[in-house]
C-alpha cells in the first residue's frame, strides 16, 4: 500500500514557465513532508520541506503548498530553468515508529524536464 | 557528497555470492540509513541504524543485513545476492532521529548488479 504517491512520472516544462510537480498522501499521521531532487548518478539532494502545521513554504523560486484536508501537496517552481531538470521525490515523516527512528517514506518520483 | 562516501560506487556480482556495501560518513550522525532504488517503486528503506550496534529493519528488509560497529560505518550485506536486488542502493544519514525539516543527507549510491 503506496502511502506517499507521484502519480505523475514526467513532467515538460518551457523554460521561465511554472513548474508544479504534485503528491498525495493517505498516512494522517504524518507531519513533516520534504522535497527531494535527484539528477542521474547522484544521491538525491534536500530542497525544501514543510510541517504539517504550515500551509506554505518559500525558499527563492521554489514553494512547497501543503493541504492537509485534501492530503495533498505541490511544489511549485518559478521561473523554471533548465538545470532544474532532474527527478523530484515528495517525501513524508510521521509520528515516532519505534527504536527511535521516524522514517521517511518516499513517493516514487517525478522526472522534470526543462525545455530551453 | 561531502561527509558521506560510499563503496564501491558500481559492483558486478554472481547470483548467490555475498555482498557487502559500505557507508562512512564524517558528520559523526548517529542515525544512518540504507535505502534501494528501483524504477517503478522510488526509494525504500531496508534497514537504518540509531547508535552502534542498534540497527532495525525497514520496508524491504528480507536477504539484507547491516552492521554499525563504528559511528562512522554502516555495512550492508547481501548474505546471498539474488537478480531481484539488483539496484540503486544509497546510504543517508541524520542528526536527529527524524528528518525534521532539514532532511537526510544522501550518499551517491552504489550500483549493484546481480548476473
Amino acid at each position: 500500500d503506496q502511502q506517499v504517491k507521484q502519480n505523475s512520472p514526467s513532467l515538460s516544462v518551457q523554460e521561465g514557465r511554472i513548474s508544479i510537480l504534485n503528491c498525495d498522501y493517505t498516512n494522517s499521521m504524518f507531519d513533516y513532508f520534504l522535497w527531494y531532487k535527484k539528477y542521474p548518478a547522484e544521491g538525491p539532494t534536500f530542497l525544501i520541506s514543510i510541517s504539517s502545521i504550515k500551509d506554505k513554504n518559500e525558499d527563492g523560486r521554489f514553494t512547497v503548498f501543503l493541504n492537509k484536508s485534501a492530503k495533498h501537496l505541490s511544489l511549485h517552481i518559478v521561473p523554471s530553468q533548465p538545470g532544474d531538470s532532474a527527478v523530484y521525490f515528495c517525501a513524508a515523516s510521521g509520528a515516532y515508529s519505534g527504536a527511535g527512528s521516524y522514517q521517511l517514506t518516499f513517493g516514487k518520483g517525478t522526472k522534470l524536464s526543462v525545455i530551453p | 557528497d561531502a561527509g558521506i562516501t560510499q563503496s564501491p560506487r558500481h559492483k558486478v556480482t554472481e547470483t548467490g555470492t555475498p555482498v557487502t556495501l559500505r557507508c562512512h560518513q564524517t558528520e559523526n550522525h548517529r542515525y544512518m540509513y540504507w535505502y534501494r532504488q528501483d524504477p517503478g517503486h522510488g526509494l525504500r528503506l531496508i534497514h537504518y541504524s540509531y547508535g552502534v550496534k542498534d540497527t532495525d529493519k525497514g520496508e524491504v528488509s528480507d536477504g539484507y543485513s547491516v552492521s554499525r560497529s563504528k559511528t562512522e560505518d554502516f555495512l550492508l550485506t547481501l548474505e546471498s545476492a539474488t537478480s531481484s536486488q539488483t539496484s540503486v542502493y544509497f546510504c543517508a544519514i541524520s542528526e536527529s532521529a527524524g528528518p525534521g525539516l532539514g532532511g537526510y543527507t544522501f550518499g551517491s549510491g552504489t550500483r549493484l548488479t546481480v548476473v
